[in-house]
């Protein structure tokens, strides 16, 4: 296991194009996870999946933004009509659901520019 | 809401001395956990050291231990021995003792620099 993967690793965009990020986290893990760091904050929580449903949304997923998990595995983060505020970086995360499970593993982030 | 608060933006330490990384929290709930992650440089995010609010011994990992103030809220890291690859974003984070059903929040960091 290589622990979560994400791509890509960079994305530069123009203002108003539609990006897409994905995230393959940890094979076992059924928890999934996104979250949004922007330079000199904190990751700020986005969304997360338990399997393929879609648990929890934050107020920060405008209508622009949608993230999927088909089937359970991989996930998906869509970005609509990009606004330069988006730039940030995209990092995903995976956990299992287990009684003394509790921490996460992080992929690397997809650090997305929009221009 | 749980906030997170990490009041020194930033922090430096001579390699081979010890450091202390502040950390406080809000909450209203008994159940709950204390996380200290580090962020290097371009690089992922990993997982330091943990504290369950229900045990009142710190927690300890090699080089890295808490001290854990439940009544105070609070939640620092100590680095002792510290070495050149300690030089990161460090961030404590907080998750509600559900199960699990609640992500993880976390602060606004702390930039440690190690100084040879």
């Amino acid at each position: 296991d290589t622990g979560v993967s994400q791509n890509p690793r960079h994305k530069i965009t123009k203002r108003g194009q539609n990006v897409t990020f994905r995230c393959d986290p940890i094979s076992e893990h059924n928890r999934l996870y996104w979250y949004r760091q922007t330079l000199g904050q904190g990751p700020e929580f986005l969304t997360y999946f338990q399997n393929e449903a879609q648990l929890e949304k934050s107020r920060l997923l405008s209508d622009r933004f949608s993230a999927e998990r088909p089937k359970g595995s991989f996930s998906t983060l869509e970005i609509q009509r990009t606004e330069q505020g988006d730039s940030a970086m995209y990092l995903c995360a995976s956990s299992k659901v287990t009684v003394g499970s509790y921490g996460y593993t992080f992929g690397s982030g997809t650090r997305l520019t929009v221009v | 809401a749980q906030t997170v608060t990490q009041s020194q933006p930033e922090m430096s330490v001579q390699e081979a001395e010890t450091v202390t990384l502040s950390c406080t929290y809000d909450t209203s709930e008994s159940d709950y956990y204390l996380f200290w992650y580090k962020q290097p440089p371009s690089r992922q995010m990993i997982l330091v050291i943990r504290q369950e609010a229900y045990k009142q011994q710190n927690a300890t990992e090699n080089r890295f231990s808490v001290n854990f103030q439940k009544a105070a809220k609070s939640f620092s890291l100590k680095i002792s021995d510290s070495q050149l690859g300690d030089a990161a974003m460090y961030f404590c984070a907080y998750r509600s003792g559900d199960s699990g059903n609640t992500p993880l929040v976390f602060g606004k960091g702390t930039r440690l620099s190690v100084i040879a």
